[in-house]
């Protein structure tokens, strides 16, 4: 049964950073592309970033870009976001996403066939 | 705003059939067949529905379909029940800036 769960939400001050890690199971992690896709609260979804199932691709939204890092750690099937200059606007609740496609080189399709229960992130003073 | 436009809300009641419709693009609906489909109940994380335009996961319902006419892509529910209120999001491939676009949402109510 394929599973994800994040961690490492939380209370943050503006420019601050956290780290939010997604461990997964149940697939064959380094085979698929995976997405971070976030939901401010009462909004709709929006697309973070995306990593190759290697790790050596990396796409960002522009709304991120130059503040959050994502990383995966193939060995212990661990998926992360470093965000740095954490603003108000980055408060949101953050989901790991698997891509539905294998391919280990590339981003995949952009279509999540698994999610996790998500981690709220709150920026504010 | 998002770059896909959806429908902020549809309505039908018990039995009937609506369709949420979604409208792009060239650079993402109209420009590849990764159309996906979400159902999003409250609190809870996205469910897909439909990917590849129109094709459905192994567990859901055939009575949710899904099609695509140029840059507009739609999501047909039939025989609504009252457990498929929920929010509904289309999602496409895209070309750029961001790899994947979502719509903003479609609240559905049965009535």
């Amino acid at each position: 049964e394929v599973h994800l769960l994040e961690s490492g939400g939380g209370l943050v001050q503006p420019g601050g950073s956290l780290r939010l890690s997604c461990t997964v199971s149940g697939f064959t992690y380094s085979n698929y592309a995976m997405s971070w896709v976030r939901q401010a609260p009462g909004k709709g979804l929006e697309w973070v970033s995306v990593i190759s199932g290697t790790g050596a691709d990396t796409y960002y939204a522009v709304s991120v870009k130059g503040r959050f890092t994502i990383s995966r750690d193939n060995s212990i099937n661990t998926l992360h976001l470093q965000m740095n200059g954490l603003r108000a606007e980055d408060t949101a609740i953050y989901y790991c996403a698997k891509d539905s496609t294998a391919n280990s080189h590339n981003f995949g399709s952009g279509t999540y066939d698994f999610w996790g229960q998500g981690t709220l992130v709150t920026v504010s003073s | 705003q998002f770059a896909l436009t959806q429908p902020a809300s549809v309505s039908g009641s018990p039995g009937q059939s609506i369709t949420i419709s979604c409208t792009g693009a060239n650079s993402d609906i109209g420009g590849y067949n990764y159309v996906s489909w979400y159902q999003q109940f409250p609190g809870k994380a996205p469910k897909l529905m439909i990917y590849a335009v129109n094709n459905r996961p192994s567990g859901i319902s055939d009575r949710f379909s899904g099609s695509k006419s140029g840059y507009t892509a739609s999501l047909t529910i039939s025989g609504l029940q009252a457990d498929d209120e929920a929010d509904y999001y289309c999602s496409s491939y895209s070309s750029g800036p961001s790899l994947v676009v979502f719509g903003g949402g479609t609240r559905l109510t049965v009535l």
